[in-house]
């Protein structure tokens, strides 16, 4: 079954700075890729996704790029803010079926120091 | 809109015991969706509904644990004889009518379950 890797398992920046988190994931027909942000105690957050047929996709300080050939993707944060501090999750819709099954990376702890 | 609830937010049970998990998806959402997250790791796909059937099962653990929608709307989790590994933040989400390719998913906050 689909296997998603996510990495660093924690990211400590400044405010300001940038802030890229990275998943790879193992089957090459997954075909849709959702980011999701949760703070503690929270319930998980959609803020982007993007899906097969797209490389990139770009919401204010928030993108996401995807490369089908070698099977990863990332999310990119600019301009970094406090509030950006949480736990971020990519995840992967895995086939077969077309369900939408997500499966989901270890996730990233990320601070942002102010 | 009003987003998907989950009730109870909080339940402890003594090991052995039953318990049912409540889930009220997004009005007009057909896909729902069971997860479960243990403490520092990512939700884990339990079971999937598409309408009033449960269009994959595949991540349940074991016979204990059962899921229905009637009336594909409310979906109750159900878990036999309950067992301290079962304890965890049970996620529900809700995806409206699927478009091939597109699954946005919107999560509830989670019944946290403590089997003691």
């Amino acid at each position: 079954g689909e296997n998603v890797e996510q990495h660093p398992s924690t990211l400590s920046v400044q405010e300001g700075d940038s802030a890229v988190i990275k998943c790879t994931y193992s089957d090459s027909a997954s075909n849709y890729f959702p980011w999701y942000k949760q703070e503690l105690g929270k319930r998980p957050q959609l803020i982007i996704d993007i899906r097969s047929n797209v490389g990139e996709k770009k919401d204010q300080r928030i993108a996401v790029t995807l490369n089908k050939t070698a099977k990863h993707f990332s999310l990119h944060i600019t301009e970094t803010q406090p509030e950006d501090s949480a736990v971020y999750f990519c995840a992967a819709a895995s086939p077969p079926g077309n369900t939408g099954k997500l499966i989901f990376g270890q996730g990233t702890t990320l601070q942002v120091k102010p | 809109g009003a987003g998907v609830s989950q009730t109870p937010s909080n339940k402890v049970t003594e090991k052995g015991k039953y318990v049912e998990l409540r889930c009220d998806p997004i009005s007009g959402h057909t896909a729902l969706y069971w997860y479960r997250q243990s403490l520092g790791q990512g939700p884990e796909f339990l079971i999937y509904f598409q309408g009033t059937g449960a269009a994959d099962d595949s991540g349940l653990p074991n016979d204990r644990f059962f899921a229905v929608r009637p009336e594909g709307s409310v979906s109750t989790l159900k878990i036999q004889r309950t067992e301290r590994g079962d304890s965890a933040v049970y996620l529900c989400a809700s995806s409206p009518l699927l478009v091939l390719g597109a699954y946005e998913q919107y999560f509830g906050p989670g019944t946290r379950l403590t089997v003691t």
